[in-house]
């Protein structure tokens, strides 16, 4: 049984601060790993990709990957209200089109101004 | 250029009804991807089509549930003889066929709510 997990939360940052989510897998050859933003009644927004071991930027966010670990982060800086949602973590076996993502149930965010 | 779109954005039916969902891919986009997302829990794969081709439904139920993407139109979801269990939100993704690229976009949704 393949596996996504996140810590539900809630978690809690004061406007202006770095939140840091995080996210287990289970399938050791997963290959590709992503973010999505869920606000409250919406679909989930892709907002950021990651294939490789290592760091990726893209604006104020930052994705962490650790495939020996089976780890993937995200990093948002200057956090703002307008970030509160929840994050969903998925995984994908492959790094082509065709197959199915594996979500994690999501952490929630809330940002304080 | 449009997004992936899916209609309707909500559907009430009574148990024992009929519900179809519809979605129609973003432009260039092949591969069209069905997700239910029940009250309090994550996102579950249904099935991943092509156009005229169901390539993975081992997400479906294996009763009332079917899909399909003709070659023209949007893809449909169908659920038959609908029961309260069935209310959630059901969410289409597509992704284009790009080498080394698997990103999936979603469309906004069909709230579907069962009496």
């Amino acid at each position: 049984q393949k596996e996504v997990e996140q810590n539900s939360g809630p978690l809690s940052v004061p406007e202006g601060a770095i939140a840091s989510l995080n996210c287990t897998y289970s399938d050791r050859v997963s290959q590709s790993f992503f973010w999505y933003r869920q606000y409250s009644g919406k679909s989930p927004e892709l907002i950021m990709s990651i294939y490789s071991n290592g760091d990726k930027e893209d604006g104020r966010f930052t994705a962490q990957l650790n495939k020996a670990s089976q780890y993937v982060s995200l990093l948002i800086r200057d956090s703002q209200p307008s970030d509160s949602a929840t994050y969903l973590c998925a995984v994908n076996v492959w790094a082509q089109a065709g197959t199915a993502l594996i979500f994690g149930k999501g952490t929630t965010l809330s940002v304080s101004s | 250029n449009a997004g992936v779109m899916q209609n309707p954005r909500h559907l009430v039916r009574r148990r024992g009804q009929e519900a179809r969902l519809r979605c129609s891919p973003m432009k260039g986009h092949s591969h069209v991807y069905w997700y239910r997302q029940l009250p309090e829990e994550g996102l579950k794969f249904m099935v991943y089509l092509q156009k005229e081709n169901i390539i993975d439904e081992s997400g479906m139920p294996k009763e009332r549930f079917s899909a399909e993407f003709p070659k023209e139109g949007p893809s449909i979801l169908r659920i038959q003889q609908v029961v309260r269990g069935d209310s959630a939100a059901y969410f289409c993704a597509s992704s284009p066929e790009t080498r080394g690229s698997n990103e999936q976009f979603f469309g906004p949704g069909t709230r579907l709510t069962v009496l």
